[in-house]
């Protein structure tokens, strides 16, 4: 069982959807962090929250916008997506952003479907 | 950006057989990462290393951190089936006034194990 919990695990929307993924980690963890990964890529980076903070975006299109509401909460809203945004959204954490001894610890992700 | 060279991109092995697997980059890094992802899951941590030289086991599991900081091999003995799945290495980099980005990660070895 992962330690760092995605919702929901499978999503559809049509492109003029508004829909949010979740999710929550319980370790007390202070980074967390978004990837997105297609099949048979490796993940790659999206956002960084360090200590709720948002402290790094890598370009990512505004249509994701990242939000952590609290340490143990990180949310991606998704508005007027595109069907190449269809990929496997995962979520991250690990203890802090700045020592070189702390892992990150994945999601199960979401599996999101851009119609 | 930095870049992971990694090795073989797909294998296919009769259970039983030990496998050996690496990641190469022309960057040095502070720390590195052994995954595993199986379909429909996010990568779960196998190994982490922290120093160069560093000689790591996981139950079948070794791992090794290089002596220039520039690589790393992973290696299962005595393969099983449940071994099946895409091995992602991954290395961090810490800046000198602190932080990092998020990890980097190599293209993965798709593990196939013949019966």
């Amino acid at each position: 069982d992962t330690e760092v919990t995605q919702t929901p695990k499978h999503l559809v929307m049509g492109m003029t959807n508004k829909k949010s993924l979740k999710c929550e980690q319980h370790m007390g963890h202070r980074a967390m962090y978004w990837y997105k990964q297609k099949a048979k890529k490796p993940p790659e980076l999206m956002f960084v929250y360090s200590y709720e903070k948002l402290s790094i975006n890598e370009s990512v299109p505004s249509r994701f916008s990242p939000e952590c509401p609290n340490s143990s909460l990180l949310n991606l809203h998704l508005h007027a997506l595109q069907p190449e945004d269809s990929a496997l959204y995962l979520c991250a954490s690990s203890q802090t952003p700045d020592t070189y001894n702390s892992p990150l610890h994945f999601g199960n992700g979401t599996r999101l479907t851009v119609t | 950006g930095q870049q992971l060279n990694q090795s073989p991109q797909s294998m296919f092995i009769q259970e039983g057989e030990d496998v050996s697997m690496n990641c190469t980059s022309s960057s040095i890094f502070n720390t590195w990462l052994w995954y595993k992802q199986d379909p429909g899951e996010g990568p779960v941590l196998l190994i982490a290393l922290y120093k160069a030289g560093e000689l790591t086991s996981n139950g079948r599991l070794t791992a090794q951190f290089g002596i220039t900081r520039k690589d790393s091999f992973l290696n299962i003995s005595a393969s099983i089936p449940s071994d099946v799945g895409i091995y992602f290495c991954a290395g961090l980099i810490m800046y000198s006034g602190g932080g990092a980005d998020g990890l980097t990660f190599g293209k993965g070895t798709h593990l196939i194990i013949q019966p």
